[in-house]
């Protein structure tokens, strides 16, 4: 079945520090890949999404490579802010379009 | 545009008592979901809702949970008897299906329900 392993938290940066959390998944087919982010007391929000190898996803300073070679999809920032402290999921939809299987998820807290 | 409503948000209740959850998706969305996210884990789909219709309830433990989408639009999620190990946090998302395809599913916060 599909499944999705990704780095396991906390992580805690300092202001403006590079940022990386991976991400690594295993499926059947052609799956599209997301990130999302849940800020406290509030639900999942997309933070971004890549459909196809080597897309790159973007949002808010963050990025993420669909690498098919290395079934990987590790979301990237250059420099946080404390306003990125949130849980990040990394997830799949395994070509059914609609059913997404989550990571266990990775607390970001970030420092002034 | 509001978002994903969600019902209680929080919830406490003995083992054996029944317990349900509300959710009101985003107007003109035709889909459905309920996610169940154990503590430390990411969310699992329960059942999946195409206007009132349910298509997918594989994951849902039939036993005690039961699930309904009335009009197409609200819908309800319950458990009974609930078990201590049902404490979890119960999500609702919604999306728009058009001509084949499944857009962005929206989540709501999610209901945390502790079973003692």
């Amino acid at each position: 079945g599909n499944s999705v392993t990704q780095m396991e938290g906390p992580v805690t940066l300092s202001e403006e520090a590079f940022l990386t959390i991976n991400c690594t998944y295993t499926a059947t087919g052609y799956p599209s890949l997301f990130w999302y982010v849940q800020y406290p007391g509030e639900g999942l929000q997309l933070l971004l999404k890549a459909t196809k190898a080597d897309d790159k996803g973007s949002n808010k300073g963050f990025e993420a490579t669909y690498r098919k070679e290395t079934t990987s999809f590790h979301l990237e920032k250059g420099s946080v802010q404390v306003s990125d402290s949130a849980v990040y999921f990394c997830a799949l939809d395994g070509g059914s379009n609609y059913k997404l299987t989550f990571g266990k998820g990775t607390l970001l807290t970030v420092n002034p | 545009e509001a978002g994903v409503v969600q019902s209680p948000r929080y919830k406490i209740i003995e083992k054996k008592q029944p317990v349900a959850f509300w959710c009101n998706p985003i107007s003109g969305h035709n889909t459905l979901y309920w996610y169940r996210q154990n503590l430390g884990q990411g969310p699992e789909l329960l059942i999946r809702y195409e206007n009132e219709e349910a298509v997918d309830d594989s994951q849902l433990p039939k036993d005690r949970f039961s699930a309904e989408r009335l009009k197409g639009v609200d819908s309800t999620l319950k458990i009974q008897p609930a078990e201590l190990g049902d404490s979890a946090v119960y999500l609702c998302a919604s999306s728009l299906y058009v001509g084949g395809s499944y857009n962005e599913q929206f989540f709501g916060p999610g209901t945390r329900l502790t079973v003692l």
